[in-house]
């Protein structure tokens, strides 16, 4: 299973660009790589999912390098309401389900 | 609305009652899960089940005891338990398909247990 690690968390202002990177030196072949989304008390949220190169949906963008050891959130000019923990998971859903396991995340905090 | 419903949102329960948390689902999913997540904690898997059999149990307490009757439901029975399981349970689904391709998960809103 490989482990992620990304940092505890980061802050940015309304309308900035934010990039979160999360480093996953011993993915595999097989795993994809996959970002959540988690309010308060809400369950997380699916926000996007690639397993090479970029990848761009109406939310956010995900870069992933040639050597796939690390992945960069993308979230274009952020607003309050996308203060959360932002969650990146790596592995293979087609496997065990233990791919499905979150580590820490990163708390994004967007001030006015 | 992700298409998981969980019930009820808020429980809160003596140390000796037993209660069940419900989970249900009606993407065509095959494969569901049970989470804890404690105050200010990430989440931590409990069980899994994929195509209604148990295939993951994290060293889960036997106060808790998932069943899951078929594909599209999924129950947490609760009992005896302690305040320190006080935690929001969230619930979540998803494809287990064997060929190509990747696949995301659907969570629940989740139930806020408060055990007293």
């Amino acid at each position: 299973l490989a482990k992620t690690t990304q940092p505890i968390s980061m802050d940015s202002y309304e309308g900035q660009e934010v990039n979160i990177t999360c480093s996953h030196n011993n993915i595999a072949t097989n795993d994809y790589i996959t970002w959540y989304q988690q309010f308060p008390s809400q369950g997380p949220r699916f926000i996007i999912q690639g397993y090479k190169t970029k990848v761009t949906n109406e939310v956010a963008s995900l870069f992933i390098p040639a050597d796939r050891k690390s992945s960069t959130l993308s979230l274009p000019r952020v607003s309050l309401s996308d203060t959360a923990v932002y969650y990146c998971l790596v592995g293979d859903l087609r496997g065990s389900a233990r791919q499905l396991t979150f580590g820490s995340g990163t708390q994004l905090t967007v001030l006015p | 609305e992700t298409g998981v419903t969980q019930t009820p949102r808020h429980l809160v329960m003596g140390m000796t009652n037993k209660k069940s948390l419900k989970c249900e689902q009606h993407l065509g999913h095959n494969a569901m899960y049970w989470y804890k997540q404690s105050a200010k904690k990430p989440l931590e898997l409990m069980f899994v089940y994929n195509f209604k059999e148990q295939t993951e149990n994290n060293s889960v307490p036997s106060r808790f005891s998932p069943e899951c009757p078929n594909s599209s439901h999924l129950f947490l029975h609760l009992h005896t338990l302690q305040p320190e399981d006080s935690a929001l349970y969230l619930c979540a689904s998803s494809y287990k398909i064997s060929t190509v391709g990747n696949t995301e998960a659907f969570f629940g809103q989740g139930t806020r247990l408060t055990v007293v």
